[in-house]
């Protein structure tokens, strides 16, 4: 069965540090998003991605943010100069049609920032 | 803005037992989607099961059925026969109409218990 795919599972960066998440979403999908999930707290969505630019963006996702899909396959998330408060586990979702909410989540990626 | 209510943070089931996951919604919205995803201790989240607004008739997968009450926006998740591998987070969601925000907005979760 197709499956999002996130590496690494787990990333451990210094405060400050640039960190890029990548996800390799299912292969006939053409919407993509991420998702944030700060230990204990609901799922927060971050950013959704179709034609290579930016459809929709939530209010976490400032300047410090960034996505791209560089090759056709993956798609990933850039943040620049970690803060603390960045730890989390971060969600890739893709999906193949838009308005039929049917996302796909990846496994998550663990960001720890010390 | 829409919001998503999980009044229950954490249940348990006996296994084999029926449980029921309470979410409740806020919109002003007539067409939408809602959905419960679970996630297990791996972390990822997995679709359960989606219900359209529009669809008066409750949807069902296998043990899994929902109880949409579209005027009390009450959406609650019936697990039937539970099995230990249902234990996990349950995040109950919602997502606009199409052509409007692709967002899905999340409850807070339960964290669902099962006892052998």
């Amino acid at each position: 069965e197709p499956e999002v795919t996130q590496t690494p599972s787990h990333q451990v960066t210094q405060m400050g540090q640039e960190v890029i998440l990548r996800c390799v979403p299912i292969s006939n999908h053409l919407y993509f998003y991420w998702y944030r999930q700060i230990l204990g707290q609901k799922v927060e969505f971050l950013v959704s991605f179709y034609n290579n630019e930016i459809s929709e963006k939530s209010e976490i996702f400032d300047d410090q943010f960034s996505v791209e899909r560089p090759d056709g396959s993956n798609f990933t998330l850039k943040i620049r100069s970690t803060k603390l408060e960045d730890s989390a586990m971060y969600f890739c979702a893709s999906s193949e049609l838009r308005g039929l909410g049917m996302n796909f989540f990846g496994q998550g990626t663990r960001l720890t920032v010390v | 803005a829409q919001t998503v209510t999980q009044s229950q943070p954490e249940m348990s089931v006996q296994e084999a037992e029926t449980v029921t996951l309470s979410c409740t919604y806020d919109t002003s919205e007539s067409d939408y989607y809602l959905f419960w995803y679970k996630q297990p201790p791996s972390r990822q989240m997995i679709l359960v099961i989606r219900q359209e607004a529009y669809k008066q008739q409750n949807a069902t997968e296998n043990r899994f059925s929902v109880n949409f009450q579209k005027a009390a926006k009450s959406f609650s998740l019936k697990i039937s026969d539970s099995q230990l591998g249902d234990a996990a987070m349950y995040f109950c969601a919602y997502r606009g109409p199409q052509g409007g925000s692709e967002k899905l907005v999340f409850g807070k979760g339960t964290k669902l218990t099962v006892n052998p």
